[in-house]
């Protein structure tokens, strides 16, 4: 079935250390891959998106590409911030499926 | 910009009670989610709904569940009788289009509480 595998949490890092979370996925067909993030007692925003294999979505200083040989979309960034504490959720859709497939979400405490 | 709006942010009921959550979409959006997220687990694709149907529904998505666009703006999600495993917190989402090539914006939650 279509399902997304992220590292487990919680990660803790210093101020402006590199961040990166791993998500891999597995999909019947071609997906779309997103990164959202959920602040402390908030919903779920978008961070970024890739449509397709090799396309990069970046906002907020964040990456991700699009691996299909790895079928991977890694989180990084380079210099995280206190402000960036939050819980970080890679999803998949598919073209021909309206239900995203969310992974389990990975805990992230900056500390200054 | 333009959001997802949710009411209420808080609900607590008993157990066998009605509850009704209801959800604000992007004015000009044509697909509307629920989702639900369990406390420490994951985000769960509930249902989907389209021209004023179903489109799609899990597991999940039994008899107690169904959703309603009662007028041009609000979009709702019923629960009959509640039960205990119902508390959670319960995402609407809306976006343009179907599938993958169209962002789903997740309003902020109402987090449900059944006693």
């Amino acid at each position: 079935g279509n399902s997304v595998t992220q590292m487990e949490g919680p990660v803790t890092l210093s101020e402006e250390a590199f961040l990166t979370i791993n998500c891999t996925y597995t999909a019947t067909g071609y997906p779309s891959l997103f990164w959202y993030v959920q602040y402390p007692g908030e919903g779920l925003q978008l961070l970024l998106k890739a449509t397709k294999a090799d396309d990069k979505g970046s906002n907020k200083g964040f990456e991700a590409t699009y691996r299909k040989e790895t079928t991977s979309f890694h989180l990084e960034k380079g210099s995280v911030q206190v402000s960036d504490s939050a819980v970080y959720f890679c999803a998949l859709s598919l073209y021909n499926n309206n239900d995203m497939r969310f992974g389990a979400g990975t805990r992230l405490t900056v500390k200054p | 910009e333009p959001e997802v709006t949710q009411t209420p942010s808080h609900q607590v009921t008993q157990m066998g009670q009605e509850v009704i959550l209801r959800c604000v979409p992007i004015s000009n959006h044509l697909y509307f989610y629920w989702y639900r997220q369990i406390l420490g687990q994951k985000v769960e694709f509930l249902v989907s709904f389209y021209n004023n149907e179903i489109s799609e529904k899990s597991e999940i998505f039994d008899d107690q569940f169904s959703v309603e666009r009662p007028d041009g703006s609000n979009f709702t999600l019923k629960i009959r009788s509640t039960k205990l495993e119902d508390s959670a917190m319960y995402f609407c989402a809306s976006s343009e289009g179907r599938g993958g090539l169209k962002t789903q914006y997740f309003g902020p939650g109402t987090r449900l509480l059944v006693l």
